[in-house]
């Protein structure tokens, strides 16, 4: 099953802004949204953002998520050493009766 | 607080069989989808198969189609993963989440390794 695309990396620097992407198809993303995880390794995933791009009591508001067509975008501003994971994006796709997932971006915070 | 407990991970041959099972608690998990993830070491997140409120819709991802198949206990609050014909590239930690239009919960984990 086809997935979304995400970048494998990006590297910003402490206190800078990281925009992470995420692209799909009119039948995922751009149909019904995406949502993001968050990843420290050796720890299960976490909800960052809800596909209306709202997030869940006790996320930072450091982290905000937009979409644009079949383009979902994770802003991450004043960059922490905490923030340092890997961030998914997630869909449902209305084609493939299933969901997916992007293959992940690993941020490095400089 | 919502909690999710895997268990039921292990070793398992090739062409055997494993069943996983994920206990909720602090929510009844009939109230929702639950879903199964995985990751393989060093890999990416997979989504593998999901249930509905009553257990009377399953979904599979084509990789496991066939071979898993997904259940539900509503007395216990449990959620099932039967895995057969496991095969290498099974190996990964499997997730159990639950999904009110997001992936919202999740558990801890359990490894499941497929080697002879």
């Amino acid at each position: 099953q086809a997935g979304l695309t995400q970048p494998p990396s990006v590297s910003e620097g402490l206190r800078q802004t990281a925009t992470l992407a995420c692209t799909g198809d009119g039948n995922n993303v751009g149909d019904q949204g995406a949502t993001w995880l968050q990843q420290h390794r050796g720890h299960p995933p976490k909800l960052l953002t809800y596909r209306n791009d709202s997030r869940p009591s006790g996320i930072s508001e450091r982290f905000s998520a937009s979409r644009s067509g079949n383009t979902a975008s994770l802003t991450i501003s004043g960059l922490q050493p905490e923030d340092e994971a890997d961030y998914y994006c997630s869909a449902w796709d209305r084609s493939l009766h299933a969901w997916v997932f992007g293959g992940g971006t690993t941020l490095t915070v400089l | 607080e919502v909690q999710l407990v895997e268990s039921g991970g292990g070793l398992a041959q090739p062409g055997g069989s494993l069943r996983l099972s994920c206990a909720a608690s602090a929510f009844t998990s009939s109230s929702s989808w639950m879903h199964w993830v995985r990751q393989a070491p060093g890999k990416g997140l997979e989504w593998v198969s999901g249930i509905d409120r009553d257990g009377s819709q399953t979904i599979y991802a084509d990789s496991v189609k066939g071979r898993f198949i997904i259940s539900r206990d509503g007395v216990d609050n449990t959620v099932y993963l039967q895995m057969n014909s496991l095969t290498g590239e099974d190996t990964a930690v499997y997730y159990c989440a639950r999904e009110l239009g997001s992936f919202d919960y999740w558990g801890q984990g359990s490894l499941v390794t497929v080697s002879s």
